[in-house]
Parts: structure tokens; sequence; C-alpha cells
């Protein structure tokens, strides 16, 4: 089956880059997410990528895909305060009929020191 | 505004007593998603459906249960063969098979038995 393995801490100081790293085994992968959890709420998405793609850039957030190694990183310039909360990498595989089941690693704890 | 709503936020059980969690979308989604989250295991998927009158079982569906009435509705029961149920619960939707897999979450409902 599909399995999604993230690292569970990371600490870095504010205005520094942020970057969180994923490793996944479906090479059927379709797209690949990530979402932000802040405590007691659900999740929200931050950013996908398409599998044939190899980077995605949104404002601070620059997404790196390396399909030969299965690794997905997430990359936040200029860490504040306000991206402390957990991220979780998730994938969709292929097969049509599982279209919107994704598998999401444990989440990485990032924590933002002032 | 449309969004996901699950209730009750906070919700306490006594040993061998059921309790339905509600969750209600209006963003017209066909698909919806129960997750189940436990510190430091991420998300794991208990039930979903990809149409009205029609779910399926996730990877830990075992005392739970659904219904699937309606389009905008999809309760979960957590029974009293639930042999472990104190956890936070996050419902979910997605438009379906055409789009690209992205999850609308809830903001949660935590269940502690006590």
């Amino acid at each position: 089956g599909e399995d999604v393995e993230q690292s569970l801490f990371l600490s870095v100081r504010e205005g520094d880059s942020s970057v969180i790293n994923c490793t996944y085994t479906d090479s059927s992968s379709t797209y690949l997410y990530w979402y932000k959890q802040e405590p007691g709420a659900g999740l929200q998405l931050l950013t996908y990528i398409f599998s044939n793609m190899d980077m995605k850039q949104d404002q601070r957030l620059t997404v790196l895909l390396n399909k030969k190694d299965k690794h997905l990183s997430l990359r936040i310039a200029d860490t504040q305060t306000g991206d402390s909360a957990i991220y979780f990498c998730a994938e969709t595989p292929i097969r049509g009929s599982t279209l919107g089941r994704l598998y999401f690693g444990r989440g990485t704890q990032l924590t933002v020191w002032p | 505004d449309g969004g996901i709503t699950q209730s009750p936020k906070y919700l306490f059980r006594k040993e061998g007593q059921n309790v339905t969690l509600s969750c209600e979308q209006n963003l017209n989604h066909d698909a919806m998603y129960w997750y189940r989250q436990d510190p430091g295991q991420g998300l794991r998927l208990i039930y979903y459906s990809q149409i009205v009158n029609d779910f399926q079982k996730g990877d830990i569906a075992e005392g739970y249960s659904v219904s699937r009435e309606k389009k905008e509705s999809f309760p979960l029961t957590v029974t009293s063969a639930q042999k472990n149920p104190t956890a936070f619960y996050l419902c979910a939707s997605s438009p379906g098979l055409a789009a690209t897999g992205e999850l609308f979450f809830g903001e949660g409902s935590r269940l502690t038995v006590l």
C-alpha cells in the first residue's frame, strides 16, 4: 500500500527558511499535496504539485519534487511565527476510482522561534 | 459562505455509549470523507462516500458506521464496539473524480471517552 513518511519535528528562527521533507512509495502518484494544520483546527491546503512537474512556487512557498527518489519538499522562505503549525504531506494515486482518497504522512510540527 | 460544518466541536461519552458526529457541507461536493487523527499518527481514513447512498470502508472502519442519505450530509457514528474512540475526528469533502483530489476540511470534533 501507499506509505508517506515525514520527520516529526522542525525548529527554525524567525526570518530563516524552513524545509520540510517527505518521501512516498507509490510511483503512480498523480498529485502531491502540502496541508497546514493549526492547533485544534482542520487542515488547509497550502499547495499541490502534479507529478509531471519538478517545481512549483507560490509567494513564500516552493515545492520541489524528485520523482526518481520519490522525494517531496516544502520550503518556506522568511518563516514567521504564524507559520508554526503541523504540515502534512499527502498523495493521491493514479487509480481513477480512488482519486480524492488521500494518503497522509504523520505530519511535521514546525516551531518558529522569535 | 461555503464550507464544511462539523458538530459538536467537543463531545464527552461514557464507555458503552454510541455517539454520532455531524458533518454538513454546502460546497455541492460529491465526495465526503471521515478521518481520525491521533497525536503523532497523522490522519487515518475511516469511511468515504463518492456519491449519495453509497460509501466504502477506509483503513480503520471497525467500530464505526456512516450513512449518506443526502449529498450535503455524512454523519459518523462511533459505536460501543470501537475499542479506543478518544480522538480528533475530521470530516472532508472533494468535488469528485474530475478534480485534482484536493480535500476541504471541517474544523474537527474532539471525542473523549470517560
